[in-house]
């Protein structure tokens, strides 16, 4: 199991630039979500999909899309990037709320820098 | 914001001292977890606390949670330099199915040998 992994490791960008974000879960959970971390800071959740086909925003979604692809995949997408979307991003995934656990996966993370 | 506050921010000790970190939280919660991150990594659930407990324990690691009060704590006991990490409390609401958890800043743990 190789858990939830995230592509790239690392990303620098010019300002206006666009990427999409990847991350993929093996793990057969249903839903998935997107943090952004800041220095110093705690995780800020982006977007959000409760099960396939649903996705909903976070605290702090302004200037991000994202697509549930399939089950195990939940990409975010910058259109046009920003210096303040300098940051290191989390996808993680959990069971539905009264599943058989409720802790969420964390993924190792893409740390991102636009310029 | 909901995001709860974490006390302190940073925290340094010798190696087989107890570790003791605070959380306080503004809203009504279905439950409480505390996750670990080193450095560079993503972060690690250590433990869950549901809103009708008001302790537990895992290894090392007990949670108290007092939602009178709206506050948790973590402590670790005989820390260890591998405890070195950032820890960070999480509320969780329930949406949809999905839990939302709303990180604090967390606490900078430091163990010295």
């Amino acid at each position: 199991n190789a858990g939830v992994t995230q592509t790239p490791k690392f990303q620098v960008l010019k300002t206006g630039q666009s990427m999409t974000l990847q991350c993929a879960q093996d793990m057969n959970h249903n839903s998935m979500y997107w943090y952004r971390q800041d220095p110093g800071m705690g995780l800020r959740l982006i977007y959000y999909s409760a099960s396939e086909g649903t996705t909903d925003k976070g605290e702090v979604p302004n200037g991000y899309n994202v697509s549930r692809l399939n089950k195990r995949e939940f990409s975010l997408r910058l259109e046009s990037a920003a210096p303040s979307q300098t940051s290191v991003y989390f996808c993680a995934s959990s069971d539905l709320a009264g599943g058989p656990s409720n802790e969420q996966f964390f993924g190792p993370g893409t740390r991102l820098t636009v310029l | 914001s909901q995001q709860g506050e974490e006390d302190p921010q940073a925290l340094s000790i010798q190696e087989g001292e107890n570790a003791t970190m605070n959380c306080s939280y503004k809203t009504s919660i279905n439950n409480l977890q505390w996750y670990r991150q080193n450095s560079g990594r993503g972060l690690v659930h250590l433990i869950l606390i549901r809103s009708n407990e008001r302790e537990k324990h895992s290894g090392r690691l007990r949670v108290t949670l007092d939602t009178s009060k709206k506050s948790s704590s973590l402590l670790i006991t005989a820390s260890r330099a591998a405890d070195t990490a950032s820890y960070f409390c999480a509320t969780v609401f329930l949406i949809q199915g999905a839990q939302k958890l709303v990180f604090g800043q967390g606490t900078r743990l430091t163990i010295n040998p």
